[in-house]
């Protein structure tokens, strides 16, 4: 049973596209994220929802959108891509602030813009 | 607001020898910290924290790290490397007054070679 799943697992698409990245965890947590990565291994964090309220949003472009239609989902949207988003987006999930068990992440989506 | 430095980019050990990865870190409060690993094309794993009490915490596969608040450090530790740690390793930290935002730092990858 995969804990934190995203989908696709590979996007690659031209500049200017929109595309969605899918996020789900079936581990019952109610506190979930948004992570980027870039080509250097940094991590960014961008969106956190805790129970379908958004409570973290970074300064990351307007371009970016998070949905969380439910505690077990957060969805990012990504308008007019750039080649600058090329990275790969982590999604993760913990209970409550993730104090006593940390986050759980998911394989990530490698997003290519060319 | 926190922020988290490893200091090196790689550390090279032999197996079976001792390792030490660094971290330090800056916060306005009491920290929260953690150490995550991270192996090619997985998300992030959940290593061990520290919150409170003892100085030095144990988490998995056989890691401990020792919090030291006069140096503001964190570092991850094991008494003899494997063949199989070798991977990224991620310092973080959050404020303990500090809602859900956890800061990770820039990653340190370790090389445990046979």
């Amino acid at each position: 049973d995969t804990a934190v799943s995203q989908t696709p697992k590979y996007l690659v698409t031209q500049m200017g596209n929109d595309k969605s990245i899918k996020c789900e965890q079936n581990l019952g947590h109610d506190t979930m994220y948004w992570y980027k990565q870039d080509s250097k291994k940094f991590l960014k964090i961008m969106f956190s929802y805790n129970n379908k309220e958004l409570i973290i949003n970074e300064t990351v472009p307007n371009r970016f959108s998070p949905k969380s239609p439910d505690k077990a989902h957060l969805n990012l949207h990504i308008n007019s891509l750039e080649l600058g988003d090329s990275a790969v987006y982590f999604c993760a999930s913990s209970q409550d602030s993730g104090l006593n068990y940390g986050y759980t992440f998911g394989s990530g989506t490698r997003l290519t813009v060319v | 607001a926190q922020s988290v430095a490893q200091p090196e980019d790689q550390v090279n050990v032999a197996e079976g020898n001792p390792l030490t990865v660094k971290c330090t870190y800056s916060v306005s409060g009491n920290p929260y910290l953690f150490w995550y690993v991270q192996y090619p094309n997985r998300g992030l794993q959940f290593l061990l924290k520290y919150i409170t009490g003892d100085n030095l915490v144990k988490g998995s596969y056989g890691f401990e790290a020792e919090f030291n608040k006069s140096q503001t450090s964190f570092h991850l530790k094991k008494p003899s490397a494997l063949v199989s740690d070798s991977a990224l390793y991620f310092c973080a930290v959050r404020e303990a007054a500090g809602g859900f935002k956890t800061i990770f730092g820039a990653g340190t990858r370790l090389f445990v070679k046979a």
